[in-house]
């Protein structure tokens, strides 16, 4: 089956900084999506990305369709404390059916002030 | 605007004890899905539907049954829990793009 391979597993930054993370797949999505899920909550959509090298921001966050559909980025600028949470990405292959979404495993967010 | 609600919230079982999960969503959503939530696995599929009166079985559906009687409601169901199943549950719908999940059940089975 489709695997999503998600990195960092987890980052402990200072307020302020920028971070990254990124995913990769084994096989060519033509969706991409980015999740936050804050502690006792079920994940929130951040971006969603739909055409190969989209580049979309949603405030502090700007995420990338990679060109090889295969891979997606996740930049967010400036941390602040409420940015703590975990973050998914999640992608569809065109053959799925049912809408059905492929997680990677999260990237567990840390902001110390 | 709920959204999707999930119930309950929290629950222990028994090993061997049987239990329905509950989702309902109200965006008239025609995708619903089920998924288990562990450290370090990201969330895995257990079963979905793809309209009412529909389901089908996703990647980890061993232990779990489901049932699609109206759009709004998708029921998960365990027959009889085992400690394998000890996870946070979260229920999903979808009409073509992202997801809308709900707030989770978080089950421990002893």
């Amino acid at each position: 089956g489709q695997q999503l391979n998600q990195s960092p597993q987890s980052m402990f930054i200072q307020e302020g900084e920028d971070v990254s993370m990124n995913c990769t797949s084994s096989s060519i999505f033509n969706t991409w999506l980015w999740y936050k899920q804050d502690p006792g909550e079920g994940p929130v959509l951040l971006i969603a990305l739909y055409k190969a090298g989209e580049l979309t921001s949603n405030g502090r966050l700007t995420a990338q369709f990679g060109i090889t559909r295969k891979d997606s980025f996740l930049n967010i600028s400036a941390s602040i404390p409420s940015d703590v949470g975990i973050y998914f990405c999640a992608g569809r292959a065109r053959e799925t059916s049912g809408s059905r979404l492929t997680f990677g495993e999260g990237t567990q967010l840390t902001v110390n002030p | 605007n709920a959204g999707v609600t999930q119930t309950p919230k929290f629950r222990v079982l028994k090993t061997g004890q049987s239990m329905t999960l509950l989702c309902a969503q109200d965006m008239n959503h025609e995708y619903m899905y089920w998924y288990r939530q562990d450290p370090g696995m990201g969330l895995r599929l257990i079963h979905y539907s793809v309209g009412e009166g529909t389901t089908a079985k996703g990647e980890v559906p061993d232990g779990y049954n489901v049932s699609r009687l109206k759009k709004q409601n998708f029921l998960l169901g365990l027959e009889s829990a085992a400690p394998s199943q000890t996870s946070v549950y979260f229920c999903a719908s979808s009409q073509i793009l992202g997801y809308t999940f709900g707030s989770g059940t978080r089950l421990t089975v002893v």
